[in-house]
């Protein structure tokens, strides 16, 4: 059983387009991320949700904007894509203000043309 | 000034060497958690170990080990025994419980490659 999937695996687009990547868990965990990892490979955390709380790292575009329809599900939605949005985006999810390892999605690798 | 530091970008080791990664943190928060992820080649990132700020030993899994020195905000990860897959991107990450995004913080990584 996969415990965080991604879809699409990979999203190639033009610019200016409007897509979303979906996230699913089936941990039962309370909070899920998203993290985006540059082409240097850096990490780095772009939202926390829980059914009660966003939180929005401040350098995060307002393009990007995560809609969750159920606790298992956090899907990532982003407008008017730019190229420098190209990079790898991962989904996490852990339980909330835990120690707990937070478990990552496969990744989506986005393109923008 | 970065929360996570990572000094090592790359590393080459002789296969069945034990490895030290290196990572030193910078946090005021008196709670908080220090993770290491293994990313391969294929692009998933593997959880391996986990030290929170409050235990008093050095967490190990396996052949992984934490070098915890809490005084010298350092969180180092030992590899014994070394392996052809150990090959990988390593990261060392914090956990603030207390504030922010409730995320982790990385470091930038160090590209660990095993030599046979």
């Amino acid at each position: 059983d996969t415990a965080v999937s991604q879809t699409p695996k990979y999203l190639v687009t033009q610019m200016g387009n409007d897509k979303s990547i979906k996230c699913e868990q089936n941990l039962g965990h309370d909070t899920m991320y998203w993290y985006k990892q540059d082409s240097k490979k850096f990490l780095k955390i772009m939202f926390s949700y829980n059914n009660k709380e966003l939180i929005i790292n401040e350098t995060v575009p307002n393009r990007f904007s995560p809609k969750s329809p159920d606790k298992a599900h956090l899907n990532l939605h982003i407008n008017s894509l730019e190229l420098g949005d190209s990079a790898v985006y991962f989904c996490a999810s852990s339980h909330r203000g835990s120690y707990n390892e937070q478990f990552f999605g496969p990744g989506t690798r986005l393109t923008v043309l | 000034a970065q929360k996570i530091t990572q000094t090592q970008p790359g590393m080459f080791v002789q296969e069945k060497e034990a490895v030290t990664l290196d990572c030193t943190y910078d946090t005021s928060d008196p709670s908080y958690g220090l993770f290491w992820y293994k990313q391969p080649s294929s692009g998933e990132m593997i959880f391996l170990i986990y030290q929170g700020s409050y235990d008093q030993q050095n967490a190990t899994e396996g052949r992984y080990s934490l070098n915890f020195q809490k005084a010298r905000k350092s969180a180092n990860l030992v590899i014994s025994a070394s392996q052809l897959g150990d090959s990988a991107m390593y990261f060392c990450a914090m956990r603030e419980i207390g504030g922010g995004a409730d995320g982790l913080t990385f470091g930038k990584g160090t590209h660990l490659i095993i030599q046979p």
